[in-house]
């Protein structure tokens, strides 16, 4: 099994472009989620999906779009790329939620200048 | 205040040494917490749960206390491969169990 994999490993946007990253896993987790991480700074959820044609908004939703049309798939929208979405995203799957584990995929570094 | 507190570090500590690390959490209804490591430039993985009696995984201990609100995690007999961010993180409430990352300690191990 892979895991989860995120594609692109890194991306250099202007601002005002906009991208998806992609991310898949083949655990056949209903649970998935995408966080940033900030330099120095913990990870924020941005969205997660507790299945498929389920999606809602974690701490910091604004300026980025999900859909989760598969079990395998939840992809992130960045609209409108600016400064501050420039971090290192990563999605990640479980299982359930309460006890189960959260798999990360290998992360995309995104810079927006 | 941050929901999730961690001592940023850097620890440096000697191989063979014994390290401890806390967490403060400001959620009093938070209902699960864990230990995550993350290698420099690498994606988090989970290191350990920590339960309300304690538990322990070879050389590493982590204590829960429920009524300070503290987590603690304790790594006996430090080695090279030790040497990472450890994330403090808590489960919260209500219908999105979200998970709560601390901003993370650095260990780094010396030879």
């Amino acid at each position: 099994n892979a895991g989860v994999t995120q594609t692109p490993k890194f991306r250099i946007l202007k601002i005002g472009q906009s991208m998806t990253l992609q991310c898949t896993q083949d655990m056949n987790h209903n649970y998935m989620y995408w966080y940033r991480q900030d330099p120095g700074m913990g990870l924020k959820l941005i969205y997660y999906s507790v299945g498929a044609g389920i999606t809602d908004k974690g701490e910091v939703p604004n300026g980025y779009n999900v859909s989760r049309s598969t079990t395998e798939d939840f992809p992130l929208r960045l609209e409108l790329a600016a400064p501050s979405q420039t971090s290192v995203y990563f999605c990640a799957s479980s299982l359930g939620d309460i006890t189960y584990e959260q798999y990360f995929g290998p992360g995309t570094r995104l810079t927006v200048t | 205040r941050k929901e999730v507190e961690q001592d940023p570090g850097p620890f440096n500590v000697p191989e063979g040494a014994t390290v401890a690390f806390n967490c403060t959490y400001s959620n009093s209804a938070s209902q699960s917490f864990f230990w995550y490591r993350q290698d420099c430039r690498k994606e988090p993985k989970l290191l350990m749960s920590v339960y309300s009696s304690g538990n322990e995984d070879g050389r590493f201990t982590a204590q829960l206390n429920r009524a300070s609100q503290y987590i603690s995690l304790l790594i006996r007999d430090s080695k090279l491969s030790d040497s990472a961010t450890y994330l403090c993180v808590v489960r919260g409430v209500g219908s999105a169990r979200q998970l709560t990352f601390g901003s993370g300690t650095q260990l780094t191990v010396l030879p």
